[in-house]
Order: structure tokens, then C-alpha cells, then sequence
């Protein structure tokens, strides 16, 4: 079945350095694709829609210039927290799918900032 | 604004229930509506998806059902298993791919 994966799992980083998480489709092309954030013990929430070749689409109250998206092709959407600070700690999941079919998530990545 | 939730936010029973997880949604123009599993610190597992002309769906031991105009859905699990301990997540797509998700249920079955 369809994979996504995503990198890293886990990272551990001083407040105010950037951190770059990935997220690929391995068997699929996947011209959208969608970056979650979840706070322990709550729900999934939407921060924004990654679209290939053009810009994202951010829900509302999320910050443009704090968690930058790129989708450099129908395989990859890079998520960067810039200038993380311990409250930008969580667990940042992608998904990915198309049409009718079941979204397909990545494994989430635990971001931790000291 | 859709709003997903979920009842109840947590259920404990002993092994061999069968159990019914609840999910209701405030817009009922939805497109598909979706089942998930997540175990702790890790990622989603998709169980079912129900189109929004479909009124169940079956896995095994999951059947989901679906009821458009009132704003719900129903998750039941036959004969409840330790290895069925997780969060259940059900999440409500429109027509722009996007899932909203409910609240979850955090479910503990043991031996």
C-alpha cells in the first residue's frame, strides 16, 4: 500500500535554531499534502495545506513566517520551524492522498526544543 | 466551521466487549468520513474510510457506519482484544482533501 515517510522521528535542539522536517511520498505522486500538529493527549490540527509548485495554504492562527512549507516536487514537502522555541515543542505529522482514496500519514516527528 | 467530536474521550473495558465509538459532526456536507488509529507517540493508521454515499463500512473485527443527514457516525469493534488499546480518531473530509479531525478516544482494553 501507499507509504509516507517521515524524517526525523525525533529531535531534540536549542531554542532558536531551525529545524527541517520531511515528509515523502514513496510510492505515490502526491500534489498535495498536509502538515498536522497535535499537542499531547488532544486531536490533529490542520496547519496548513502543501501544494507542489506553489505556495501553501495556511489555516487560520497559523504563523507563515514560523513554520515555512515547501513542496520542491510531487514526492517531497519540507515543514522548517524557524527559530523554534520550547512552545513550538509537539509531535508535527504530514499525510498525504488524493481524490476518494484513504489518507495516508507519516509516522510523525517529536520535536522537542530546550 | 465543521466541528468534529467524539464520544466518549476515553473508554476502559476487560477483553471480549464489543464496543461503539461515537462521532458527530456540526456540517453535514461532507465528502468522505474516516476512521483512524494512533497508537501512543506515533503516527495514524487508517481503518475505514466511508464515502459519503456509503452508509458502512467493514474490517474484520470494525465495522463503521455513517449517517449523513444527522451528523454521525458510529465505530463498533467486535470482541475487544488488548492489542485493540489505542486512540481512535475519526476525521470528516470535504472537497478539498482536507480532514478535520475529532477529539478522539483513548481506549484501554485489558486482559
Amino acid at each position: 500500500g501507499a507509504v509516507v515517510s517521515q524524517h526525523p522521528s525525533w529531535v531534540i535542539c536549542k531554542s532558536g535554531t531551525s529545524v527541517k522536517i520531511e515528509c515523502r511520498s514513496l510510492d505515490f505522486q502526491a500534489t498535495t499534502m498536509f502538515w498536522y500538529r497535535q499537542f499531547p493527549k488532544q486531536s490533529l490540527m490542520l496547519m496548513a495545506t502543501s501544494n507542489e509548485g506553489s505556495k501553501a495554504t495556511y489555516e487560520q492562527g497559523v504563523e507563515k513566517d514560523k513554520f515555512l512549507i515547501n513542496h520542491a516536487s510531487l514526492t517531497l514537502s519540507t515543514l522548517t520551524v524557524t527559530s523554534a522555541h520550547p512552545e513550538d515543542s509537539s509531535f508535527y505529522i504530514c499525510s498525504a492522498g488524493t481524490g476518494n482514496q484513504p489518507q495516508h500519514f507519516g509516522d510523525g516527528t517529536r520535536l522537542s526544543i530546550l | 466551521k465543521q466541528e468534529v467530536t467524539q464520544i466518549p474521550a476515553a473508554l476502559s473495558v476487560p477483553e471480549g466487549e464489543n464496543l461503539v465509538l461515537n462521532c458527530s459532526f456540526t456540517d453535514s456536507a461532507i465528502y468522505n468520513l474516516q476512521w483512524f488509529r494512533q497508537d501512543p507517540g506515533k503516527g495514524l493508521t487508517s481503518l475505514l474510510l466511508i464515502q459519503s454515499s456509503q452508509r458502512e463500512q467493514t474490517s474484520g473485527r470494525l465495522n463503521a457506519s455513517l449517517d449523513k443527514s444527522s451528523g454521525r457516525s458510529t465505530l463498533y469493534i467486535a470482541a475487544s482484544q488488548p492489542g485493540d488499546s489505542a486512540t481512535y480518531l475519526c476525521a470528516v473530509g470535504g472537497n478539498t482533501d482536507k480532514l478535520i479531525f475529532g477529539t478522539g478516544t483513548r481506549l484501554q482494553v485489558f486482559p
